[in-house]
C-alpha cells in the first residue's frame, strides 16, 4: 500500500540555520505530494505543493521538490525563525480512485532564538 | 473566506456519556474527512464522505462511534457510549475531489473522557 517516510525529530536548529526535512514514498500510480504544518493547539494547515515530477511548491520561504526518481520530497528553507517553531507533515494522495490523504508521522522542529 | 469549522473545540466529559463532535466544511467542498490524533497513534482517518456518502468507515473503531452527513455543510461524529481511551483531538477536514486537491483543516476538538 502507499506509506509516507519522514525523518525522526525532533530537529532542533538554531535561529537562521537551514533546515532540512526528509521524506520519502512509496505509492501506485501517480501521486499529489504534499507539506502541511501543525502549530502548537492548532489543526493542520497546508503549507505547499507539488502535483508532478519535478514540480517545486513553495510558500513562506519553504520549498520542496516533486522528485520521482528518488520517490522523494524534502522539505526546505534557508533561515528558519523561531516561530516556525511546529510539527511537519508529508502527506501524499494518490491519483487513482478517491482523494484520502497518506500522512507520514511528523517531524516536530525546534527553533531556539 | 470561512474555512472548516468544529465544535466544540473542548470537550470533558465523563466516560459512558454520548459526544457530539460538528463540522461545517467549506462551502462548494465535496468530501470531507474525520480525523483522531494522539501521541501514540499519531493521525488517524477514521471516515471519509464522497457528496455525503460515506465511501470509506474502515478507519472508526468501534460500533461506538458513528458518523453522519445529512446535508453538504454539515456532519456529526457520535461516540456512543464514551471510553477514556477515546480522548484525543478530532479533526474534520475537506477538499474538492480532483486532482492535487488538498485537504483543509479545522481547528479540532480536544476530547477528554474521565
Amino acid at each position: 500500500g502507499d506509506s509516507v517516510t519522514q525523518m525522526e525529530g525532533p530537529v532542533t536548529l538554531s535561529e537562521e540555520a537551514f533546515l532540512t526535512i526528509n521524506c520519502t514514498y512509496t505509492a501506485t500510480g501517480y501521486p499529489s505530494l504534499f507539506w502541511y504544518v501543525q502549530y502548537p493547539g492548532e489543526g493542520l494547515q497546508l503549507l505547499l505543493k507539488a502535483t508532478k515530477a519535478d514540480d517545486k511548491g513553495s510558500n513562506k520561504g519553504f520549498e520542496a521538490t516533486y522528485r520521482k526518481e528518488t520517490t522523494s520530497f524534502h522539505l526546505e528553507k534557508g533561515s528558519v525563525q523561531v516561530s516556525d517553531s511546529a510539527v511537519y507533515f508529508c502527506a501524499l494522495i494518490t491519483n487513482s480512485g478517491y482523494s484520502t490523504l497518506t500522512f507520514g508521522k511528523g517531524t516536530m522542529l525546534l527553533v531556539s532564538p | 473566506d470561512a474555512g472548516v469549522i468544529q465544535s466544540p473545540r473542548h470537550e470533558v466529559t465523563e466516560m459512558g456519556q454520548e459526544v457530539t463532535l460538528r463540522c461545517k466544511p467549506i462551502s462548494g467542498h465535496n468530501s470531507l474527512f474525520w480525523y483522531r490524533q494522539t501521541m501514540m497513534r499519531g493521525l488517524e482517518l477514521l471516515i471519509y464522505f464522497n457528496n455525503n456518502v460515506p465511501i470509506d468507515d474502515s478507519g472508526m473503531p468501534e460500533d461506538r462511534f458513528s458518523a453522519k452527513m445529512p446535508n453538504a455543510s454539515f456532519s456529526t461524529l457520535k461516540i456512543q457510549p464514551s471510553e477514556p481511551r477515546d480522548s484525543a483531538v478530532y479533526f474534520c477536514a475537506s477538499s474538492f475531489e480532483g486532482r492535487g486537491q488538498p485537504q483543509h483543516f479545522g481547528d479540532g476538538t480536544r476530547l477528554s473522557i474521565l
